[in-house]
């Protein structure tokens, strides 16, 4: 099972909006709803942000949201905040019963 | 208050073995699937496998890079999770989290593990 494919790293000024992709297949991205998106914040365990495409955990910021496109799903991060500043993971269910994640992407608050 | 605490880390020779623990508290961890991920150092999150609970028999999954050499297992009288790592390779080397399945919305703090000669 191959990672899921994203940008190694996106960057936007305060206030700003960024999306990160996250590109799979018709075996895990495309077929299921269940993508769920971390935050990682240098040595520490990652946090859920987002989980089942779409849905936010109580206690996550609003400006939080996912989507899925085909094959794709994005995580989108409004009004950015330079605590938004961390390395980002897109995760998905698969065909073979088993769980993969994205290679990450370093986000920036400039 | 929902917790995750690893222990069993440490450096181990190629080859070796290690078997690490993972205790849960604040939640009823019998009704849960649980995760393992790694993260070798400077590199991403890599799902290692997971267990079911009782209600879909225990069955176990793992990632293709560590079938055969790692068994997940677990003791829900004791709340507790494990993952037994046989014929360890300096790739192996990484911080081991566990995390509550489905969705990994709760992880642990994380123990290290070093193979090396």
């Amino acid at each position: 099972q191959s990672a899921l494919t994203q940008p190694a790293s996106v960057s936007g000024s305060p206030g700003q909006s960024i999306t990160i992709s996250c590109t799979g297949t018709s075996s895990d991205v495309g077929r299921y709803n269940y993508v769920s998106w971390y935050q990682q914040h240098p040595g520490k365990a990652p946090k859920r942000m987002i989980y089942d495409v779409n849905n936010r955990p109580s206690g996550v910021s609003n400006r939080f949201s996912g989507s899925k496109s085909g094959n794709t799903a994005s995580l989108t991060i409004s009004g950015l905040q330079a605590e938004d500043e961390a390395d980002y993971y897109c995760c998905s269910y698969t065909s073979s019963s088993t769980l993969v994640f994205g290679g990450g992407t370093k986000l920036t608050v400039l | 208050e929902v917790q995750l605490v690893e222990s069993g880390g440490g450096l181990v020779q190629p080859g070796g073995s290690l078997r690490l623990s993972c205790a849960a508290s604040g939640f009823t961890f019998s009704d849960h699937h649980m995760d393992w991920v790694r993260q070798a150092p400077g590199k991403g999150l890599e799902w290692v496998g997971r267990t079911r609970n009782k209600a879909n028999s225990y069955t176990t999954e793992y990632a293709a890079s560590v079938k055969g050499r790692f068994t997940i297992s677990r003791d829900d009288s004791k709340k507790s999770l494990y993952l037994q790592m046989n014929n360890l390779k300096t790739e192996d080397t990484a911080v081991y989290y566990c995390a509550r399945s489905p969705t990994m919305d709760v992880w642990g703090q994380g123990t290290t593990v070093t193979v090396s000669s």
